[in-house]
């Protein structure tokens, strides 16, 4: 069943702008991550957020997580070409710590 | 974190034959996953694989269909057997990015599966 939910679905900006990728879930987490890929490629481990945790930072990514609101948001700056990819959340499952569910992603396009 | 080597990265097969991926983890990993991401789809769980014990799977898929082996800490395969077109995925296998869990995941660079 899907957890995670990501808006958008497509994203197009200028190479430069900030893109802000959102992700809603429904129920109780211990952690909330987000992956990137490209192509339809293995998937890259960007950051993992703890419920406890408000904000993280990675280099250029920005994560926010409210859990009252049982949202994230995943803010790329100064976004580059090689960002061009979709970006999923994951959750993981609350009885079970081997398993996270995938939102079904936002693709992200970076125009020259 | 673990680096993973699978493949192959792509193969094209005829329907009612079977395809086994592998993956190689460079390191001992209690735990491998494996997940079929259908065309523009998200992932989906197919199992979990312990060394030393049958997979566990998830709901909606058998082993019969996914027949998965887990001979040592650092290798599994999945096999797509009897495939259909609607086998047509790419599917990835998974390993925890540090012991213990709760720190994420790293993938290998997937398996894109063609059922002609």
């Amino acid at each position: 069943s899907q957890q995670g939910e990501e808006d958008p679905q497509a994203l197009s900006i200028q190479e430069g702008e900030n893109a802000t990728m959102n992700c809603s879930y429904k129920t109780s987490i211990n952690n909330l991550q987000w992956y990137r890929q490209n192509s339809g490629r293995g998937l890259v481990h960007l950051i993992l957020i703890r419920s406890n945790e408000r904000e993280k930072h990675s280099g250029r990514l920005r994560v926010t997580l409210d859990t009252s609101k049982k949202s994230s948001s995943l803010l790329i700056t100064a976004s580059r070409a090689a960002d061009t990819a979709s970006y999923f959340c994951a959750t993981d499952v609350g009885n079970r710590d081997d398993k996270i569910i995938f939102g079904k992603g936002t693709r992200l396009h970076i125009l020259p | 974190s673990a680096v993973i080597s699978q493949k192959p990265s792509r193969d094209i097969c005829q329907r009612g034959t079977s395809l086994t991926i592998q993956c190689q983890v460079d390191s001992q990993v209690t735990m491998m996953f494996w997940y079929r991401q259908q065309p523009g789809q998200s992932l989906t769980l197919i199992a979990t694989a312990n060394q030393g014990s049958e997979a566990t799977y998830e709901s909606g898929f058998v082993i019969d269909k996914f027949p998965i082996s887990r001979p040592n800490l650092t290798f599994s395969t999945l096999t797509v057997s009897n495939m259909s077109p609607e086998d047509s995925s790419i599917y990835l296998c998974s390993v925890e990015l540090r012991a213990g869990g709760g720190y994420g995941y790293t993938f290998g660079s997937g398996t894109r599966l063609t059922v002609v």
